[in-house]
């Protein structure tokens, strides 16, 4: 079965460091989705991406955030001088098409800012 | 804004049916879902219902929509010690690109 993929499950980084969190969708899917979670928290939509271009973002993600497809198979988020704020566990999502009702999450990574 | 609540624990014995129950605030949902994630596991989608309809049945799964009130509830039929897990509530918002808004999840704990 087709699943989507996140690399690493777990990240430590001392605050103030740069991180890329790595995804793999689903390979003929079209939308692509970070969300985060925070320890007893609601899952958060950060940011939808479409055509290669963000499609909607939610008020996190700021200046701070940025996402990328840098090739036909990876969708990365990266989080610029972290913040011990930002320790949560990131989920990438992704969806065949607009009108598809499923969205296949992955695994997540577990970020630490330490 | 939108907004999704659920209780945040509930405990059955195993045998007996569970209801997990969910409010949303946002009236242009169009799918209302239910995820499933199990200890160091991601999301994995147990059942969605679309806004126009007021139940679907899925082998043990029932979900229930009461759109005036904007309550979901998802009750599992015969729960099992392998249906511990957390239960997340989710929308996805008429014009959004498909993202979506969950709740705080459900802890369900299943005794033998």
């Amino acid at each position: 079965e087709p699943e989507v993929t996140q690399t690493p499950s777990h990240q430590v980084t001392q605050m103030g460091q740069e991180v890329i969190l790595r995804c793999v969708p689903i390979s003929n899917h079209l939308y692509f989705y970070w969300y985060r979670q925070i320890l007893g928290q609601k899952v958060e939509f950060l940011v939808s991406f479409y055509n290669n271009e963000i499609s909607e973002k939610s008020e996190i993600f700021d200046d701070q955030f940025s996402v990328e497809r840098p090739d036909g198979s990876n969708f990365t988020l990266k989080i610029r001088s972290t913040k011990l704020e930002d320790s949560a566990m990131y989920f990438c999502a992704s969806r065949g098409d607009i009108m598809n009702t499923e969205a296949f999450f992955g695994q997540g990574t577990r970020l630490t800012v330490v | 804004g939108e907004d999704v609540e659920q209780s945040l624990f509930l405990s059955v014995r195993e045998g007996d049916s569970s209801v997990i129950n969910c409010t949303y605030t946002d009236s242009s949902s169009t799918y209302l879902y239910w995820y499933k994630q199990e200890p160091g596991a991601g999301l994995q989608l147990l059942t969605y219902i679309f806004s126009n309809m007021d139940m679907k049945q899925d082998q043990r799964l029932t979900v229930l929509l009461n759109k005036k009130d904007k309550h979901l509830s998802l009750r599992i039929a015969d729960t099992q010690t392998g249906d511990s897990a957390i239960y997340f509530c989710a929308e996805s918002i008429r014009g959004s690109q498909g993202n979506l808004i969950f709740g705080k999840g459900t802890k369900l704990s299943v005794k033998p």
